[in-house]
C-alpha cells in the first residue's frame, strides 16, 4: 500500500518549471530522508535525488528536491521532452517498519 | 560502474514458486543491503523487503512474511529472492536495488517478468 500520497499527473511545455509534491506523515518523511526516482518508459527506476537532496553523478541540475514538515517536492526546472516518465517519491515508515514509495506521477511534455 | 544484472523471466503456474537472481558487479556485495521490490503491469512500486549480504539477516514487508525468501551467494557475488504459492496477482516486473549510503536504493537491476 503507498502512504506517501502524489498527483497522478503534472504536465508543463519545454522550458516550463514543474514541481511534484509528495504527502506523508510523521512516522516516514518527517522523521526520515526522502528520495525521488525516474523511471523512464519500459525501462527500470532511477535514483533521481538522493535523501540528502543531492544528484547522482549524471543527473542534470534542473532536478532538485526539498521537504518542508511531512511533505517533499520535487521539481524540473526549464522541462525538456526526455522527462516525459514516472516520478516516485520513497522514505523509510517507522511505523510501518517498511520502505514505501509514493503512488508515482507521471510527467507529460506538451 | 555498479552494475546489477537480473535472471529472465518466468512463467508460472498458480501455485508454483519463483527464484530470481540478481548479481552484482563493480562494488563489493557484502558492503551493501540489497532491496526487493515489484512492480504489477501499469502500477506502482511495491516494497518486498532487504537482505544484509554480509551475514545474510533479511528483513521482509509484511504482506510477503511466510511466502518470500531472500538470500545470497557471496562466491558469485548473486542475491536471490524466492516467492512461493503464486497467483495471478504476483505477475509482476521484480527489481533488485542496492541500498546507497542512506535509506535510498541507488542502483537498480533491470528488471524480471513474472507471469503467474
Amino acid at each position: 500500500q503507498s502512504v506517501l500520497t502524489q498527483p497522478p499527473s503534472a504536465s508543463g511545455t519545454p522550458g516550463q518549471r514543474v514541481t511534484i509534491s509528495c504527502s506523508g506523515s510523521t512516522s516516514n518523511i518527517g522523521n526520515n530522508t526522502v528520495n525521488w526516482s525516474q523511471q523512464l518508459p519500459g525501462t527500470a527506476p532511477k535514483l533521481l535525488i538522493d535523501g540528502n537532496n543531492q544528484r547522482p553523478s549524471g543527473v542534470p541540475d534542473r532536478f532538485s528536491g526539498s521537504k518542508s514538515g511531512t511533505s517533499a517536492s520535487l521539481a524540473i526546472s526549464g522541462l525538456q521532452s526526455e522527462d516525459e516518465a514516472d516520478y516516485y517519491c520513497a522514505a523509510w515508515d517507522d511505523a510501518l517498519k517498511h520502505y514505501v514509495f509514493g503512488t508515482g506521477t507521471k510527467v507529460t511534455v506538451l | 560502474q555498479v552494475r546489477l544484472v537480473q535472471s529472465g523471466a518466468e512463467v508460472k503456474k498458480p501455485g508454483a514458486s519463483v527464484k530470481v537472481s540478481c548479481k552484482a558487479s563493480g562494488y563489493t556485495l557484502t558492503a551493501y543491503y540489497i532491496h526487493w521490490v515489484r512492480q504489477a503491469p501499469g502500477q506502482g512500486l511495491e516494497w518486498m523487503g532487504w537482505m544484509k549480504p554480509n551475514n545474510g539477516d533479511t528483513y521482509y514487508a509484511q504482506q510477503f512474511r511466510g511466502r518470500v525468501t531472500m538470500t545470497r551467494d557471496t562466491s558469485i557475488t548473486t542475491a536471490y529472492m524466492d516467492l512461493t504459492s503464486l497467483t495471478s496477482d504476483d505477475t509482476a516486473l521484480y527489481y533488485c536495488a542496492r541500498q546507497g549510503l542512506g535509506i535510498w536504493l541507488d542502483h537498480w537491476g533491470q528488471g524480471t517478468l513474472v507471469t503467474v
